[in-house]
């Protein structure tokens, strides 16, 4: 499968736990994006790189929030003391450089903070 | 700031039917990229459509159609002949600039066939 992959899909956590969540995006594509979608609402943009480079974050990532791409490849996402209004699905797209614009998405990561 | 309104919450059609999913987005930028993703129940984004704004033509494939129409500032979409496999979330999605950044989704409409 050559598609961008997430790690974990589930993810159950009590309030005040960091979390790290995984995307691998598809392998040629050089940028990766975060996103957040809540029940009912279309997903809501977080961060984006291009390679290694974080070149813009929403003002929905807080401090507790951070993300890091090192190498230009896979990407991690880290939530630290969750709080319960962090639950939602964290998905990651990725596009390549000849069509930026096109992106295309993983399965999502289900956070469950309780 | 840009927008995207999906006024239809929810849609419900009998299979066979034709149904249109309509989208108004609201952008200062001359050149931005418009979008329809399908999110079946697996979850998993499906990206089906993209158009620059330069392009107004409008386009067909398969049962699948859409109308750009920048007068409006609309993106419709249109399903022809509707099939429960259709069922599904239906995101349209507008992205400003030239390097696919900052993009918005809309809240999407929730299409349901029924057999």
């Amino acid at each position: 499968d050559t598609g961008v992959s997430q790690d974990p899909r589930h993810k159950i956590t009590k309030r005040g736990q960091n979390v790290t969540f995984r995307c691998d995006p598809i392998s040629e594509h050089n940028r990766l994006y975060w996103y957040r979608q809540t029940l009912g609402q279309g997903p809501e943009f977080l961060t984006y790189f291009q390679n290694e480079a974080q070149l813009e974050k929403s003002r929905l990532l807080s401090d507790r929030f951070s993300a890091e791409r090192p190498k230009g490849s896979f990407s991690t996402l880290e939530i630290q003391r969750t709080e319960q209004g962090d639950s939602a699905m964290y998905l990651c797209a990725s596009s390549s450089r000849s069509r930026p614009y096109e992106q295309y998405f993983g399965p999502g990561t289900r956070l469950t903070v309780t | 700031a840009q927008k995207v309104t999906q006024a239809q919450t929810e849609i419900s059609v009998v299979e066979k039917e034709d149904v249109t999913l309509d989208c108004v987005y609201e952008t200062r930028d001359t050149t931005y990229y418009l979008f329809w993703y399908k999110q079946p129940p697996s979850g998993e984004l499906v990206f089906l459509i993209r158009r620059n704004s330069f392009d107004e033509q409008n386009e067909i494939s398969g049962r699948y159609s859409w109308n750009f129409q920048k007068s409006t500032s609309s993106f419709n979409f249109t399903i022809t002949a509707s099939q429960v496999v259709d069922s599904a979330v239906y995101f349209c999605a507008l992205s400003e600039g030239n390097y696919g950044q900052n993009f918005v989704f809309g809240p999407g409409t929730r299409l349901s066939v029924l057999p």
